[in-house]
């Protein structure tokens, strides 16, 4: 089955700065990346996604790019402000839809005043 | 949009009893729902797979005996967590998928969540 693997666990940034998270998948059939938000008890909040006939998506301060090649796609937050602080979850599926996603292990994001 | 709930938002429950826990996808019909399990700073973890009018497929390791699931129609999955012991205590998130009801067939919508604790 499908694996996702990803990094830093923990990420600490100055407000404005830049964050990036990284992950990496195993099955190279995976052609769905959606990346979520998790706040404190809540529901994952679907932030960013990109489809692998796609290399580069972006939406405001947030971008995700994806390396078919390497199984490797990151996210890339700009201006980062503390409201960005929460667990962000990349995850990967494939297929039409009915395939249930896997999740990598998440990233504290906090973002310093 | 593309709402999704869950009830209870949380329970406490006795070891040894059962609890039932419902996804409804409000706006669109769910031809296939997703339950998870997150345990605190720990990922989303799949238990089963919940197609309308069919048994669940569980992952491995997920007794089914004790998780039963039932999908029977196209806006409602129960998760029943029988003969709870503490170990199950865990953050319990379903999603549902729009199929074709003209939604973007990919994205999984996620209800809010079951917080249960079995002391």
């Amino acid at each position: 089955g499908e694996n996702v693997e990803q990094h830093p666990s923990t990420l600490s940034v100055q407000e404005g700065d830049s964050a990036v998270i990284k992950c990496t998948y195993s099955d190279s059939a995976s052609n769905y990346f959606p990346w979520y938000k998790q706040e404190l008890g809540k529901r994952p909040q679907l932030i960013i996604d990109i489809r692998s006939n796609v290399g580069e998506k972006k939406d405001q301060r947030i971008a995700v790019t994806l390396n078919k090649t390497a199984k490797h796609f990151s996210l890339h937050i700009t201006e980062t402000q503390p409201e960005d602080s929460a667990v962000y979850f990349c995850a990967a599926s494939f297929g039409t839809g009915r395939r249930a996603l896997t999740f990598g292990s998440g990233t504290r994001l906090q973002v310093q005043p | 949009g593309a709402v999704v709930s869950q009830h209870p938002s949380w329970v406490i429950c006795k070891s040894g009893t059962s609890v039932k826990i419902e996804c409804r996808s409000l706006d669109f019909q769910a031809t296939t729902m997703f339950w998870y399990r997150q345990f605190p700073k720990q990922s989303l973890m799949l238990m089963a797979t919940s197609n309308e009018g069919s048994k669940a497929t569980y992952e491995q390791g997920v007794e089914k005996d004790k998780f039963l699931i039932n999908h029977a129609s196209l806006t409602l999955s129960t998760l029943t967590v029988t003969s709870a012991h503490p170990e199950d205590s865990s953050f319990y998130i379903c999603s549902a998928v729009a199929g074709t009801s003209g939604r973007a067939p990919y994205e999984q919508y996620f209800g809010p969540g079951t917080r249960l604790t079995v002391t």
